[in-house]
């Protein structure tokens, strides 16, 4: 049963700081790895896509590595400001189709201060 | 529409009353899933609807739960005589893509 893990649960860093989100799991059969972000009674909003034969994906100030083999995926997140202060979840989809649900770790609560 | 569009977005009821919360994926979209986020929890994936295909029910935690979803668009999440630890956020999402788009989710607490 494939199991994600994000570390650490919580961080607060200053305004500016780069920072990097840990994510792994237990099954490297991935389909793909997705990020996402939470806010506060908010839904997900999804931040980067990577398929299982990418390497990483780029949007802006983030950057998601993904290193299958061994069960691992970074979010790094690049001068980091007030407005990033979220949750961010990690989600592999397993199998070798499109079709199966996302498994979810439980997230890293991202605090930026000004 | 433009989004997902869940209702109610909270809901109080008492234990043991049955609930029915809906979700309303965006127009097109072929996949649509049900999640249940309970507090200091991840996502905990309860069903998922692909086309005409037969649901993958394998994520509800109980014969209380049932869904459906009817003409490939509107689903509903249906849950019998509720118990308090029925008490959590819950979330739909459709896609059409690898990409998926979230609702804002229904907040339910059981009294």
């Amino acid at each position: 049963k494939q199991e994600v893990t994000q570390i650490p649960a919580a961080l607060s860093v200053p305004e500016g700081e780069n920072l990097v989100l840990n994510c792994s799991f237990t099954d490297s059969a991935i389909y793909n790895l997705q990020w996402f972000r939470q806010d506060p009674g908010k839904g997900l909003t999804s931040l980067l896509l990577i398929q299982s034969s990418q390497r990483e994906q780029t949007s802006g100030r983030l950057n998601a590595s993904l290193d299958k083999s061994s069960g691992r995926s970074t979010l790094y997140i690049a001068a980091s400001q007030p407005g990033d202060s979220a949750t961010y979840l990690c989600a592999v989809r397993g199998g070798n189709q499109a079709g199966t649900a996302l498994i979810f770790g439980k997230g890293t609560t991202l605090s930026v201060s000004s | 529409g433009a989004g997902v569009s869940q209702s109610p977005s909270n809901k109080v009821t008492e234990k043991g009353k049955d609930v029915e919360l809906r979700c309303d994926p965006i127009s097109g979209h072929t996949a649509l899933y049900w999640y249940r986020q309970s507090l200091g929890q991840g996502l905990e994936f309860l069903i998922y609807f692909q086309g005409n295909s037969a649901p993958d029910k394998s994520g509800l935690p109980s014969d209380r739960f049932s869904a459906e979803r009817t003409g490939g668009s509107v689903s509903t999440l249906t849950i019998q005589r509720t118990q308090q630890e029925d008490s959590a956020v819950y979330l739909c999402a459709s896609s059409l893509t690898p990409l998926y788009t979230f609702g804002s989710g229904t907040r339910l607490t059981v009294v």
